[in-house]
């Protein structure tokens, strides 16, 4: 069993459009978080939510709407996909202590 | 401004040798320091990790060694392995876990 599951794997769009990628956990984690990494895999946290309450909310575009149903879901929905959006989006969690962080897979966006 | 510089940015390594990464923070209120791993096509995974309360923590092959006076943090592999070929990213923390700031990532490539 996948412990931080995301999907889709690969995801081509156009500019302009609105995509969302989706997020499940099944470690039990209170806290679960979206990460950008770029073309030059630096990674850098752009949310975090805590029992579905958002904490962190690292001066992204609001174009991105992270929502989190429930404690085991946090997905990511992007609106007006423009060219500075492609990346690898990795969705994580960890235990409260948050010592640890587990990520998914990725989710490899390119805007066209 | 980036929290955690993060060197060399690649790394060769004949099997066998010892791979060595270096970090260096400036935020003295950082006090957790782990090590991400990440294959292609993967998240990363949390390697090792270390408190400024100690210099060294050593998990077989994988050591860290902390200097809190020059705020430097270096990983060290020892008989380094084709298998260990991977980008390796150091990172910071403080509090409550909640934000953690990576390197820029370092691939290292071990070659038989």
């Amino acid at each position: 069993d996948t412990a931080v599951s995301q999907t889709p794997k690969y995801l081509v769009t156009q500019m302009g459009n609105d995509k969302s990628i989706k997020c499940e956990q099944n470690l039990g984690h209170d806290t679960m978080y979206w990460y950008k990494q770029d073309s030059k895999k630096f990674l850098k946290i752009m949310f975090s939510y805590n029992n579905k309450e958002l904490i962190i909310n690292e001066t992204v575009p609001n174009r991105f709407s992270p929502k989190s149903p429930d404690k085991a879901h946090l997905n990511l929905h992007i609106n007006s996909l423009e060219l500075g959006d492609s990346a690898v989006y990795f969705c994580a969690s960890s235990t409260r202590t948050g010592e640890k962080l587990f990520f998914g897979s990725g989710t490899q966006l390119s805007v066209l | 401004q980036q929290q955690v510089k993060q060197s060399p940015q690649s790394l060769i390594v004949q099997k066998g040798g010892i791979s060595i990464i270096n970090c260096a923070y400036e935020n003295t209120a950082f006090d957790y320091f782990p090590w991400y791993q990440q294959f292609p096509g993967k998240g990363p995974a949390l390697l090792i990790a270390i408190r400024p309360d100690v210099s060294e923590k050593k998990e077989g092959r994988f050591t860290i060694s902390f200097n809190k006076s020059a705020k430097q943090f270096s990983l060290h592999i020892m008989d380094s392995q084709p298998g260990d070929s991977a980008t390796y990213f150091c990172a910071a923390s403080k509090d409550n876990f909640n934000k953690f700031y990576f390197g820029s990532g370092t691939k290292l490539n071990v070659k038989p």
